[in-house]
């Protein structure tokens, strides 16, 4: 059974770092594309970044290039998000999700919240 | 960045009526399309992908179709579990764009 574990989500000030954690399982990891989605309160769905399978290539989306950063524990199968200088604009629950086809995601995590607030 | 359109942002329907959503791509995305359905509180979850696919334990009232720019997702007789938000999402470059969404109303 597929299982995608987010973890590191809460309050942060504006200008901090977070680094949000998904913890995968039930599928090789090592071979599967990834993404992050994010949703604010009340708002609909918002890609953030994508990691292909193996690693090799990653994306952004633009409202976080230069901020955010993804990457792969392999290791660990686990999925990581670097967030820094953050804004009140990224609070939102965060998704990770497993990608299927064509970066459609078939498998998702049941999100993180990330408030950033002073 | 492409721009993905979804129409209407909210329908009200009844059980059993055929519902039709609209997706649009701001420019030609081939058949990279897939299509969510979230409920409050819930992840999304896919039900279509390359446009027409239905994906795995999804029933077969719904239905995807298009291409180029053009997409719609159709549910022929609406069940009671499928009142909920919609969203389409490119997968034609990054990128990655999700349309604004539609909710499903009751009537």
């Amino acid at each position: 059974e597929v299982q995608l574990l987010e973890s590191g989500g809460g309050l942060v000030q504006p200008g901090g770092s977070l680094r949000l954690s998904c913890a995968a399982s039930g599928f090789t990891f090592s071979n599967s594309a990834m993404t992050w989605v994010r949703q604010a309160p009340g708002k609909g769905l918002e890609w953030v970044s994508g990691i292909s399978g193996g690693g090799s290539g990653t994306f952004y989306a633009d409202s976080v290039k230069g901020r955010f950063s993804i990457s792969r524990d392999i290791s660990k199968n686990t999925l990581h998000l670097q967030m820094n200088s953050l804004r009140a604009e990224d609070t939102a629950v965060y998704y990770c999700a497993k990608v299927y086809s064509r970066w459609s995601s078939d498998y998702w995590g049941q999100g993180t919240l990330v408030t950033v607030s002073s | 960045d492409i721009q993905m359109t979804q129409s209407p942002s909210s329908v009200s329907a009844s059980v059993g009526d055929r519902v039709t959503i609209t997706c649009r791509a701001s420019q030609g995305i081939s058949g990279w399309l897939a299509w969510y359905q979230q409920k409050p509180g819930q992840a999304p979850k896919l039900l279509i992908y390359g446009a027409s696919s239905l994906h795995s334990g999804v029933p077969s009232r719904f239905t995807g179709s298009g291409s180029g720019t053009d997409f719609t997702l159709t549910i022929s007789s609406l069940q009671p579990e499928d009142f909920a938000t919609y969203y389409c999402q490119q997968g034609d470059s990054f990128p990655l764009t999700f349309g604004g969404g539609t909710k499903v109303e009751i009537k």
